[in-house]
Parts: structure tokens; C-alpha cells; sequence
């Protein structure tokens, strides 16, 4: 298995609402990334887990909630977002050390 | 991290070799260099990466200057499928990666 599976592809929520994004892998890479995109922009990196422990996050705010409960899933709590948060979420995972990340196709999130 | 400079476009003829240019004069001696592809409605994808010596694959060749204040990504012969935005990214940390605003690459049949 060399993907990285994002469940859901599409997620249309309020902003009084509560969701998760879910990312799995099952190639063994202790390395797994949250990246945020918007239209015409390049991904904006938001969360790094290492080993299952959050190693950067780059002051994102409070309303999204990452979680990492295992070497093969990573999760992206979502609560009371705004509309300007609606775009294309974004997960990665690679081996430790220089290599090639490997990305999912996204959740391409509305809120509205 | 490393400043890059790269085009904002590029346009290329299917079946011609493409030669993607990209600046990072600041980079240090222990950044790699990684470049990367998004094709429209996915996510990215790895390409290639080196660090001093020039690199090939079967998706495409670096080609890196001496000084390593510059690198080159060519793929020898574009079609219609290497149509995307092309990024190129020194990475220091093997953890954190950041994307610049990249090249997009537009094939014409």
C-alpha cells in the first residue's frame, strides 16, 4: 500500500458544527503533516507529528484540533470554523530522514 | 529556510524536453533540494530531490548548479499529463517542509 487515504473528499459544514478529517497510511512513515490550501495558492503547513507526538504547529488557531492516535492515522478536529477556513485540507506522511513526502488528494472543506 | 525564486509560468510543446529553473541563493550546505508536482484537483507529488550531485529518475533529471545557488528540473520529453505546478523546496529539516509559489507548466499538443 503506497497511499495516503482522506476520508471525506468533500465536507460542507456550519459554523456552529463539529467534524473531523481523517488521514491514514499504512507504509510505515512515523512522519504525518497537516497542510492547508487555498485557491491558486501554494499549501500552507499546519501540523507536524513525529512518532506520534505533535513536533510543529504553526500557530494555527484553536478551532482546528489535531490528533494523532496512532503510527498509521492522523486526525483534524474541527470546530466553530469560519468561512474564510473553507479550503482544501491537505495530508502527508514520510519515512524519517530526506525522502519524498507522500500526499493524500485532500478534503476540500466549505463552510458555510 | 531558503528563499526560492521561480517563474510564475512556463509553457512547453508535448513532446519536447521542459527545463523548470528555480533560484535559492541562500540555501545551506545541508539543505536538499525536493521538487514536487500538483496536478489540478490532487495533491502534491514527489518528484525528485538531491542534494549536490545531478539526479535522474524515471519522472524526470535535477540538475544542480556547483554553487548550489540554483537548480534545473527537466523532463526530457512533456506531454499533455506533466501539465501542473511545478515547486521547487530546499528542505533543512527532514519534518518541515514549505511550499513556495512554484511554476506552473502548461503543455501545448
Amino acid at each position: 500500500d503506497t497511499e495516503v487515504t482522506q476520508t471525506p473528499k468533500h465536507l460542507v459544514m456550519g459554523m456552529t458544527n463539529k467534524k473531523s478529517l481523517k488521514c491514514e497510511q499504512h507504509m510505515g512513515h512515523r512522519a504525518m503533516y497537516w497542510y492547508k490550501q487555498k485557491a491558486k495558492k501554494p499549501p500552507e503547513l499546519m501540523f507536524v507529528y513525529s512518532y506520534e507526538k505533535l513536533s510543529i504547529n504553526e500557530s494555527v488557531p484553536s478551532r482546528f484540533s489535531p490528533e494523532c492516535p496512532n503510527s498509521s492515522l492522523l486526525n483534524l478536529h474541527l470546530h466553530a470554523l469560519q468561512p474564510e477556513d473553507s479550503a482544501l485540507y491537505l495530508c502527508a506522511s514520510s519515512p524519517q530522514g530526506n525522502y519524498g513526502y507522500t500526499f493524500g488528494s485532500g478534503t476540500r472543506l466549505t463552510v458555510v | 529556510d531558503a528563499k526560492t525564486t521561480q517563474p510564475n509560468s512556463m509553457e512547453s510543446n508535448e513532446e519536447e524536453p521542459v527545463h523548470l529553473p528555480c533560484n535559492h541563493s541562500t540555501i545551506s550546505g545541508t539543505d536538499y533540494i525536493h521538487w514536487y508536482r500538483q496536478l489540478p484537483s490532487q495533491g502534491p507529488e514527489y518528484v525528485i530531490h538531491g542534494l549536490t550531485s545531478n539526479v535522474n529518475n524515471r519522472m524526470a533529471s535535477l540538475a544542480i548548479a556547483e554553487d548550489r545557488k540554483s537548480s534545473t528540473l527537466i523532463l526530457h520529453r512533456a506531454t499533455l499529463r506533466d501539465a501542473a505546478v511545478y515547486y521547487c523546496i530546499p528542505r533543512r529539516d527532514q519534518n518541515d517542509m514549505r511550499f513556495g509559489a512554484g511554476t506552473r507548466l502548461t503543455v501545448k499538443p
